[in-house]
């Protein structure tokens, strides 16, 4: 089945830590893209990637980063400079718009829920 | 700076009714919108995408419709069901760029 696929679905931090956040997709799509979804708010854009070893900050990337190595892949890691990291996270993928007006339909994974402990 | 907004942010109705939820945004320079579901605690099924060229697209018991001039787009759902219970969320994407812009979406509650 074609997919995107999160891991861990719960992850727990310790103070200071960094944590990596998995996001694999099948789908052949050039685009990725992570979100934080907290209680109350609209999903914030994170970072975003259009191409294999390019990204680009979001609105909300401070103590975050992310690399780019593989198509398939779009690891998010969430180091000790972000202050608040507890919250939903959501990894997309769509196809790059470039193909077309229909190839933008984002596709979501099932979400990665981290805790602060 | 684009904002969308969803109206109301919540609502209760019981099975069988039609109802229908609103997305309001406010930069018309939109390439497509895009509907969503969320069920609790996990991540977000597409419904329905309308690029910004076109006024309606239906999925189903679903129809969505868009006014780009207006800055509105409804989604409509017949003959509602318990199973319709989640939180439905829209989306814009800005022309020129690749992010997504979020409302804060619609609690729906479908009672038997």
């Amino acid at each position: 089945d074609g997919g995107i696929t999160q891991s861990p679905k719960y992850l727990f931090r310790k103070e200071g830590q960094n944590v990596t956040l998995s996001c694999e997709q099948n789908l052949n799509h050039d685009a990725m893209y992570w979100y934080r979804q907290d209680p109350g708010q609209g999903l914030r854009l994170i970072y975003y990637s259009q191409i294999v070893n390019d990204f680009q900050k979001g609105d909300i990337a401070e103590g975050y980063s992310v690399s780019r190595e593989k198509k398939e892949s779009f690891p998010l890691t969430v180091t000790s400079a972000q202050k608040n990291p507890t919250a939903f996270y959501l990894c997309a993928s769509s196809i790059d718009r470039d193909r077309g007006p229909s190839g933008t339909e984002a596709f979501f994974g099932q979400g990665t829920r981290l805790t602060v402990v | 700076k684009q904002e969308v907004t969803q109206i109301p942010a919540a609502l209760s109705v019981p099975e069988g009714e039609n109802l229908v939820l609103n997305c309001s945004f406010t930069d018309s320079a939109i390439y497509n919108l895009q509907w969503f579901r969320q069920d609790p605690g996990k991540g977000l099924t597409s419904l329905l995408l309308i690029q910004s060229s076109q006024r309606e697209q239906t999925s189903g018991r679903l129809n969505a419709s868009l006014d780009k001039s207006s800055g509105r787009s409804t989604l409509y759902i017949a003959a509602s069901q318990p199973g319709d219970s989640a939180t439905y969320l829209c989306a814009v994407r800005l022309a020129g760029f690749q992010k997504l812009v979020f409302g804060t979406g619609t609690r729906l509650l479908v009672s038997p």
